[in-house]
């Protein structure tokens, strides 16, 4: 039972660079995040999908969007990348829209580096 | 490794001892808690969770004790293990909202 599972593990780009980060879940759970991890700083939503076909801003969403393509898979785009994107970033899944108290779980990460 | 956390506040502990991590939390509409644990290089994993309508709840080695008065919450490790060594941090669900609000985390570190 592999969870949920991020693409790529690790990458470093150059500044004005795009890409997106892959995540999919196979617990067959109805919400999906995004998150980004700072150093001295807790987790911080990017954004969230409560469930296949929606998508909502979470509290940092400025130069990102998501596509959450069905419902196993949550992208997240970085269409002009900046130094201030260097991060880990976390993809998690909850069946929380089925079920209120649901833990979100998380994958492995991404280490991006911005140069 | 990473650093997670620069500036993490850090709980050293010996083999074998009974670890406590606490964690304050903001919101007095908080009605769902979760605590994680995050080693090097990974991602958080789901330790317990507790509701509101609990002031205690207990898994396997672990123990999570709400206090709503003081809005505190802590996890107690039993018999703390080396493979214990991580970062350990708390998650609060603001009731209404689809979303968790992260804590930074406490550094445990366990010598044998």
């Amino acid at each position: 039972n592999a969870g949920v599972t991020q693409t790529p593990k690790f990458q470093v780009l150059k500044t004005g660079q795009s890409m997106t980060l892959q995540c999919a879940q196979d617990m067959n759970h109805n919400s999906m995040y995004w998150y980004r991890q700072d150093p001295g700083m807790g987790l911080r939503l990017i954004y969230y999908s409560a469930s296949e076909g929606t998508t909502d801003k979470g509290e940092v969403p400025n130069g990102y969007n998501v596509s959450r393509l069905n419902k196993r898979e949550f992208s997240l785009r970085l269409e002009s990348a900046a130094p201030s994107q260097t991060s880990v970033y976390f993809c998690a899944s909850s069946n929380r829209q089925l079920i209120l108290y649901q833990p979100q779980h998380f994958g492995d990460g991404t280490r991006l580096s911005i140069l | 490794g990473e650093s997670v956390g620069l500036h993490l506040p850090t709980l050293s502990v010996q083999e074998g001892d009974n670890s406590i991590i606490n964690c304050a939390y903001s919101n007095s509409a908080s009605d769902y808690f979760i605590w994680y644990k995050q080693e090097s290089g990974k991602g958080p994993q789901f330790i317990i969770d507790i509701r509101s309508n609990m002031d205690k709840r207990q898994g396997q080695r672990v123990t999570v004790l709400l206090n709503k008065t003081v809005k505190h919450l802590s996890l107690q490790i039993a018999a703390t293990q080396p493979g214990d060594s991580a970062v350990y941090f708390c998650a609060e669900n603001i009731a209404g909202f689809q979303k968790l609000v992260f804590g930074t985390g406490t550094r445990l570190l366990v010598s044998p």
